[in-house]
This record gives C-alpha cells, sequence and structure tokens, in this order.
C-alpha cells in the first residue's frame, strides 16, 4: 500500500531564505507527482506536477525534483516571501490508479 | 475561466441528518473526483466519476455516502444519517480526462460540521 510521508510537518522561516520541503512516498511504481499548496479556507492549488520519466519540475521561484528510485521528492523554493505562507502537500498518482495518494502536507511560515 | 466551484462553503448540521454538498466542474472536464480532508490531514479519496457513471467508488467509507452525477456535469454528494465524525472538508476536483496524467483542479471546499 503506498503511503506519503512529508516532514517536517512545519516549518518557519525568516524571509529571503531559500528552503527545502521534503515527500517521501514507499512504493517507487508511480505515474505522475504533484506539489500542491493549500491557504486556510481556500482549496488546493496545483504547483508542479512532475511525471515518472522526468526529474525535475521549474515554475518561477520553485523547482521540484522526483527521485523514484529512492521514493523522494523535494521542493525548492527560492527567495521566500510572506506570501510563500501556506501548506505544501505532495500527492502521487500510484501504479495503475489515477486517484492521488496524499501526503499531510509542511506548514510553512515565511516570517517578514 | 471559471474553476471548480462547491456549495455550500460550510455546512453545519446536527447527527443523524440528511446533508448534500455539490460541485460544479469546469466546464468540459470528464472526470471529477471527491475528496474528504480531516484536520491536518492530506486529503482521502472517496469516489471518482468518468462522465455520467462512477468509475471508482471504493474511498467512500460506508453506505450512508453516495454520490451522483447525472448528466456527466455537476455532482452531488449525499451523506445519510450524518455522525460527528464525518465533520471534514469535502473537496472536489476535475481533470479534462481523468487517468494517470491529467491534472486534477480543485474547488474550495465544503466545511461540513456535525453537531
Amino acid at each position: 500500500k503506498q503511503e506519503v510521508t512529508q516532514i517536517p510537518a512545519a516549518l518557519s522561516v525568516p524571509e529571503g531564505e531559500n528552503l527545502v520541503l521534503n515527500c517521501s512516498f514507499t512504493d517507487s511504481a508511480i505515474y505522475n507527482l504533484q506539489w500542491f499548496r493549500q491557504d486556510p479556507g481556500k482549496g488546493l492549488t496545483s504547483l508542479l506536477l512532475i511525471q515518472s520519466s522526468q526529474r525535475e519540475q521549474t515554475s518561477g521561484r520553485l523547482n521540484a525534483s522526483l527521485d523514484k528510485s529512492s521514493g523522494r521528492s523535494t521542493l525548492y523554493i527560492a527567495a521566500s516571501q510572506p506570501g510563500d505562507s501556506a501548506t505544501y502537500l505532495c500527492a502521487v498518482s500510484p501504479n495503475s490508479n489515477y486517484q492521488l495518494i496524499w501526503g499531510a502536507g509542511t506548514k510553512l511560515i515565511i516570517k517578514p | 475561466g471559471a474553476g471548480v466551484s462547491q456549495t455550500p462553503s460550510n455546512k453545519v448540521t446536527e447527527k443523524g441528518k440528511y446533508v448534500e454538498l455539490r460541485c460544479d466542474p469546469i466546464s468540459g472536464h470528464t472526470a471529477l473526483y471527491w475528496y474528504r480532508q480531516s484536520l491536518g490531514q492530506g486529503p482521502e479519496f472517496l469516489i471518482y466519476f468518468q462522465g455520467t457513471g462512477a468509475a471508482d467508488d471504493s474511498g467512500l467509507p460506508n453506505d450512508r455516502f453516495f454520490a451522483v452525477r447525472p448528466e456527466g456535469s455537476v455532482s452531488t454528494l449525499k451523506i445519510q444519517r450524518t455522525e460527528r465524525g464525518d465533520s471534514a472538508v469535502y473537496l472536489c476536483a476535475s481533470s479534462r480526462t481523468g487517468g494517470l496524467v491529467n491534472e486534477q483542479f480543485f474547488g474550495p471546499g465544503t466545511r461540513l460540521t456535525v453537531l
């Protein structure tokens, strides 16, 4: 059974720092991995989608990497801003299935 | 264009009552998903529609939960005899065709509180 873990559960850093969020999964046979952002009281916003054949995706200050063999993905945020404060979740599409299996998220606070 | 919308945004009900939660997907998206998210946890899959039919309802926790999508667009999640443990945020998502590489777009969710 696929399990997704995100560490740390919460992170607080000063504005301007670069930071890395971690996601690990137990079954390396995935089709894709997505990183989402969730703001309080709002829905989930997809940030980056990495297909299983890819090793990384970039969007602006965000870079997500994928290492299927080790069951790990990282989300790198450069030059963090207070507006980046949110909960970040990763989710995988497991082999032969379309539904998303989710981590519990990392709550990120960027201090001005 | 318009994103996924869900109504109501908040629903407070008493234990034992019946509730309906509505989801309007992005126009033209054939796949629709329902998830449930408890506080401090990631979403949990409930059911997936491809068109009008439920392609996978294996995530529904018990027979008190039911969902329909009669015209392949709007979907309604129905919960009978609500229990306090049903309290959660119910999220709806849609994607263009479903399947393994399609990106899912989420609505803001309905926060259900069962007293």
